[in-house]
């Protein structure tokens, strides 16, 4: 069965430190998110492609956080410096789609990958 | 810009009773998806049910159903014959044109033995 790919599962970091996530997306799936999740709250969209392009990264702290999806397939989310405030579960999802709302809106989720930040 | 609420941070449920999650959104669209996603504890977050907004018929996947009252703006889950493996936390979500997915805070449900 098809899966969100998402590496690594834990991270720990010092604060000041550059971190890296990356996701591979269900193949095929032209949307991908990537969503910070803190601990008993829901997930909070970082950013969204729609194939290479950013369609939404409103709440995406720019001065630190770096996001690419450069051939339109997997991706990744960058941290620099990480702030002990970053400490977090950052999720990748995928989902079909194009500008429309299609048939097939269910986003898959993968595992996450937990950042601590020391 | 959507926004979704979900009132009740935890509800508790005897195995085998019912219990419903109340979620409620605020939008200007007139089409668009709602989704119950359930994320075990540690585990991946899953969808449980969706519901297309132009249909008036409630959404049912086994033990899941929901209601659905588009001009309440509300959209509750019922879970039926509650199991130990429905412990878990559960995600009202929004999607609409753009394919942007708005999730709710959450409620963590328990389940008693």
């Amino acid at each position: 069965e098809a899966e969100v790919a998402q590496s690594p599962r834990y991270k720990i970091t010092e604060k000041s430190q550059a971190v890296a996530f990356w996701c591979d997306p269900i193949s095929g799936h032209a949307t991908l998110y990537w969503y910070r999740q803190i601990l008993g709250q829901g997930p909070e969209l970082l950013v969204q492609f729609q194939d290479e392009s950013v369609v939404d990264d409103s709440q995406l702290p720019k001065d630190r956080f770096s996001a690419e999806r450069l051939k339109g397939v997997d991706s990744t989310l960058k941290i620099q410096p990480a702030e002990l405030g970053d400490s977090a579960m950052y999720l990748c999802a995928s989902s079909l789609g194009g500008d429309a709302i299609s048939i097939n809106t269910e986003a898959f989720f993968g595992q996450g990958t937990r950042l601590t930040v020391v | 810009a959507q926004t979704v609420t979900q009132s009740q941070p935890e509800m508790s449920v005897q195995e085998a009773e019912t219990v419903t999650l109340s979620c409620t959104y605020d939008t200007s669209e007139s089409d668009y998806y709602l989704f119950w996603y359930k994320q075990p504890p540690s585990r991946q977050m899953i969808l449980v049910i969706r519901q297309e907004a132009y249909k008036q018929q409630n959404a049912t996947e086994n033990r899941f159903s929901v209601n659905f009252q588009k001009a309440a703006k509300s959209f509750s889950l019922k879970i039926s014959d509650s199991q130990l493996g429905d412990a878990a936390m559960y995600f009202c979500a929004f999607k609409a044109a753009g394919n942007k997915l708005t999730f709710g805070g959450g409620t963590r449900v328990l389940v008693k033995p």
